[in-house]
């Protein structure tokens, strides 16, 4: 998965807590991606980008927040940490085009205590 | 919704045994994606697909548009290649969608 990574790999919080998981790509990306994985579930859209300074909203984006200042970076943040956002969270990052592929993160694996 | 169904959801295969995880899917697609999950680790891009056929060393990515389904084969299984295989879809607006993925044990 070169290309594409996650910080942190691993994180617990606490119930309130806020944190931020950053996703950085070096392949000059248009578009970007935050998922998250539950057990029995498939990848979730939680937010996607698709340029510099524009974030729209995906399937699950309550209690989430984020940003992309930067092209190669996209933020996800959570203000106010709950159990139910204990997840693995992916990000990914695909160039414009129809043949482009989709690079994946390592993951990042959130508890909420 | 499901857009995208995968089965079977688990599989157990002896070592060398030819192994066939299907894919369906109900949108309207720009290309789909194959990809694998080992334990506790990070997402690969096996294959990307429009249409045809792929092969990448012992594995085989096959896609029928028409029908709207893929399948991904692999030859002679190793226990290397227990994972998770997710099948993923990206329509034509640049969205994603994921199967909950198959779950393979090889048994040496």
């Amino acid at each position: 998965n070169a290309g594409v990574t996650q910080t942190p790999k691993f994180r617990v919080l606490k119930t309130g807590q806020s944190m931020t998981l950053l996703c950085a790509q070096d392949m000059n990306h248009e578009y970007m991606y935050w998922y998250r994985q539950d057990p029995g579930m498939g990848l979730r859209l939680i937010h996607y980008s698709v340029g510099e300074g524009t974030t729209a909203k995906g399937e699950v984006p309550d209690g989430y927040n984020v940003s992309r200042l930067k092209k190669q970076n996209f933020l996800l943040g959570l203000e106010s940490a709950a159990p139910s956002q204990t997840s693995v969270y992916f990000c990914a990052s695909r160039g414009q085009g129809q043949g482009n592929e989709a690079f994946f993160g390592q993951g990042t694996r959130l508890t909420v205590v | 919704k499901n857009e995208v169904e995968q089965s079977p959801q688990n599989l157990t295969a002896q070592e060398g045994e030819f192994i066939t995880i299907n894919c369906s899917y109900s949108v309207g697609i720009s290309a789909l994606h194959w990809l694998q999950q080992h334990p506790g680790g990070g997402i690969v891009s096996l294959f990307m697909l429009s249409s045809g056929k792929k092969k990448h060393g012992r594995l085989i990515a096959t896609i029928n548009i028409q029908e709207k389904h893929s399948s991904l084969h692999i030859t002679a299984s190793h226990p290397r290649d227990s994972a998770v295989y997710i099948c993923a879809v990206r329509d034509t607006g640049n969205q994603f969608y994921f199967g909950t993925g198959t779950s393979l044990t090889v048994i040496p």
